[in-house]
């Protein structure tokens, strides 16, 4: 099973680029890496997902680099909003598995 | 609106009595999973289920039964309740028909067993 790791805390201020790095070495060739954000008291909400090289949507950046063995989130200018935790989740699921494996994330804190 | 739902959002409980959470989606969704929390863990997968009839083991299912009669519809039982079950719980669900598979979390349960 994929492990992932990732910092246990950041903190970053208004308006700068925040990059969260997921080390997960043990990827297998079908996985997927998706980044979820947690606000307290609140389910995950999916912020994005890739399999190799960059993927960007309007939120967030991932890179992934080829051997697949980390991948980093940007959060391009972060506002206050962004306080919350993120989790970087490898997909384990070879045919007609759906096992999925969080880490315990990363808690970003925003400062004014 | 598409989402995920649970029942009851807080539960007080004694060790012994048995309770059920349900989880609900209205998304026809095949996979649906349920989630621990606990702090300095992170979210541990408990059991999940690919389709109606069809569940397994994630990293911590002891002490929880499942099942999955109907496709919106996935319980969490836990028959005899200890205080290491006190957490909060998260249902999910998701569909391989969709390009980017995500999984919608519920709003959650926070679980104390007294």
């Amino acid at each position: 099973l994929a492990k992932t790791t990732q910092p246990i805390s950041m903190d970053s201020y208004e308006g700068q680029e925040v990059n969260i790095t997921c080390s997960h070495n043990n990827i297998a060739t079908n996985d997927y890496i998706t980044w979820y954000q947690q606000f307290p008291s609140q389910g995950p909400r999916f912020i994005i997902q890739g399999y190799k090289t960059k993927v960007t949507n309007e939120v967030a950046s991932l890179f992934i680099p080829a051997d697949r063995k980390s991948s980093t989130l940007s959060l391009p200018r972060v506002s206050l909003s962004d306080t919350a935790v993120y989790y970087c989740l490898v997909g384990d699921k070879p045919p007609g598995t759906y096992k999925y494996i969080f880490g315990t994330g990363t808690r970003l804190k925003v400062l004014a | 609106e598409a989402q995920v739902t649970q029942n009851p959002r807080y539960l007080i409980t004694v060790t012994g009595k048995k309770l059920t959470v349900t989880c609900s989606q209205n998304m026809n969704h095949e996979y649906m999973s349920w989630y621990r929390q606990d702090p300095g863990l992170g979210l541990r997968q408990i059991y999940y289920s690919m389709n109606v009839e069809v569940t397994d083991k994630g990293d911590v299912p002891e002490g929880y039964k499942v099942s999955r009669k109907e496709k919106r519809n996935f319980p969490l039982i836990l028959e005899s309740p200890s205080p290491n079950q006190t957490s909060l719980y998260f249902c999910a669900s998701s569909s391989d028909r969709e390009v980017i598979e995500t999984q919608y979390f519920g709003p959650g349960t926070r679980l104390l067993v007294l």
